[in-house]
């Protein structure tokens, strides 16, 4: 299985519930982020937490990194409908030349917010 | 403010036909640029980056190759596709100053190989 793997797969709350999401890595990283892709779009950028830090929190979201047990878990409070969409993580490999770096993709939890 | 621009949008194309699909960013000077290709409900795959221009590093061996003719400009393509080029491509990009790692994505090019 590859790098990122997110857990679970498909997620469906009722809005103003909170939304967990779980991510699991195999190898050393430098940093691990999250993404959101809205349906048919590019992807947008959430939060970066590297690894030295263990919880780093933006808005209603709250990230933890585990680096230990080589996972993070994405937590969305008070959800809106707005929040549904497809959820990434990506991990950076520690290797950084001239700031690029290669970000391997979990395949997604896709997480529908129903009214 | 720096933007991302992908074109086209969307993409039909026979099977043996060429590809040339364009990137550039705005608004920012000597930018990380990264190809991406994303298979229907799956994850990203990393298909070429590039720390500058002329500067190619290829991920996967496959039917693709890139191109960095300009600094903001990044240019992916084939000689003859085949079906299993389907699929939604993305290009991004991101500093190579401050430690700021996160990627920038464009709007995505949508491909179907007939």
């Amino acid at each position: 299985s590859q790098q990122g793997e997110e857990d679970p797969q498909a997620l469906s709350i009722q809005e103003g519930e909170n939304a967990t999401m779980n991510c699991s890595y195999k190898t050393s990283i430098n940093n691990l982020q999250w993404y959101r892709q809205n349906s048919g779009r590019g992807l947008v950028h959430l939060i970066l937490i590297r690894s030295n830090e263990r919880e780093k929190h933006s808005g209603r979201l709250r990230v933890t990194l585990d680096t230990s047990k080589k996972s993070s878990s994405l937590l969305i409070t008070a959800s809106r409908a707005a929040d549904t969409a497809s959820y990434f993580c990506a991990t950076a490999l520690p290797i950084i030349i001239q700031g690029a770096q290669k970000l391997v993709f979990g395949q997604g939890t896709r997480l529908t917010i129903n009214p | 403010s720096q933007t991302i621009h992908q074109w086209p949008a969307t993409l039909v194309q026979p099977v043996g036909s060429p590809l040339s699909l364009e990137c550039t960013v705005e608004g920012t000077s000597n930018p990380n640029l990264y190809w991406y290709r994303q298979a229907a409900g799956r994850g990203l795959q990393l298909l070429f980056y590039s720390v500058g221009i002329g500067q190619i590093s290829s991920e996967v061996p496959q039917n693709l190759s890139a191109s960095r003719p300009q600094d903001r400009q990044f240019i992916l393509s084939s000689k003859k596709l085949l079906l299993s080029d389907s699929g939604f491509y993305l290009c991004a990009w991101n500093s190579q100053a401050g430690g700021w790692y996160e990627q920038y994505f464009g709007p995505g090019t949508r491909l179907t190989v007939t």
